[in-house]
């Protein structure tokens, strides 16, 4: 079974700075897609960013961007020029490529809150 | 174009009572999932439907949950009798398997508490 680790609970950042947030998975897979969502106190999930593991090339969405390191099942979300309203509960998340025998689920880590401070 | 619809936002309900949780996906989406959140457990797949059918539901903690896909535009997931640790916010989400990643939109949940 895949597992998704979010060793950080916490994290702080000033204003207009830049953030990284961890994550690492573990699964025997090779084919998979990789997500970042956050989880602002309205609790709605919003998707961030998405990584497909057959893709070297580490995908952007303006201020947010990863690092997708495939052999050391490593993914962090870096926010550059930090807002308020970045300040969230963001997880990361895996997802087979399989779209069988339960492959199409997502597995999420346990998150990382973030605050932006002044 | 409207997201996933789910109702309602609250719930409060005393044990033993029969909960209904209600969701629409988004028009055109094959795929739809319910997810639990709690501070114990984190988020977690309670179960999922392709094409209105259940494909996995072994993440359904046990036979008092029950979840039904009756058309494409709509899917309970009901608890009878509920039981104060089922309190917690539930998440509909649905996707579209002819989008590559198949990025799974979520509705804006239920919170539900009972007391």
């Amino acid at each position: 079974a895949q597992t998704v680790t979010q060793s950080q609970p916490e994290m702080s950042v000033q204003e207009a700075e830049t953030v990284t947030l961890s994550c690492t998975y573990d699964t025997s897979e090779s084919d998979y897609y990789l997500f970042w969502y956050k989880q602002p106190p309205s609790r709605q999930m919003i998707l961030v960013i998405r990584q497909e593991a057959y893709k070297q090339q580490n995908a952007t969405e303006n201020r947010f961007s990863v690092n997708f390191q495939k052999a050391a099942k490593s993914f962090s979300l870096k926010i550059s020029d930090s807002q308020l309203g970045d300040a969230a509960m963001y997880f990361c998340a895996y997802r087979s490529a399989k779209l069988t025998g339960g492959g199409n689920k997502l597995t999420f880590g346990t998150g990382t809150q973030l605050k932006v401070e002044l | 174009d409207a997201g996933v619809i789910q109702s309602p936002r609250h719930e409060v309900t005393e044990m033993g009572q029969e909960v209904t949780l209600r969701c629409k996906p988004i028009s055109g989406h094959d795929y739809l999932f319910w997810y639990r959140q709690t501070m114990m457990r984190g988020l977690e797949l309670l179960i999922y439907f392709n094409n209105n059918v259940p494909i996995d539901d072994s993440g359904m903690p046990e036979d008092r949950f029950s979840a039904k896909m009756p058309n494409a535009s709509f899917s309970t997931l009901k608890i009878q009798p509920s039981e104060p640790r089922d309190s917690a916010v539930y998440f509909c989400a649905s996707s579209f398997r002819g989008q590559g990643p198949y990025e799974q939109y979520f509705g804006p949940g239920t919170r539900l508490t009972v007391t």
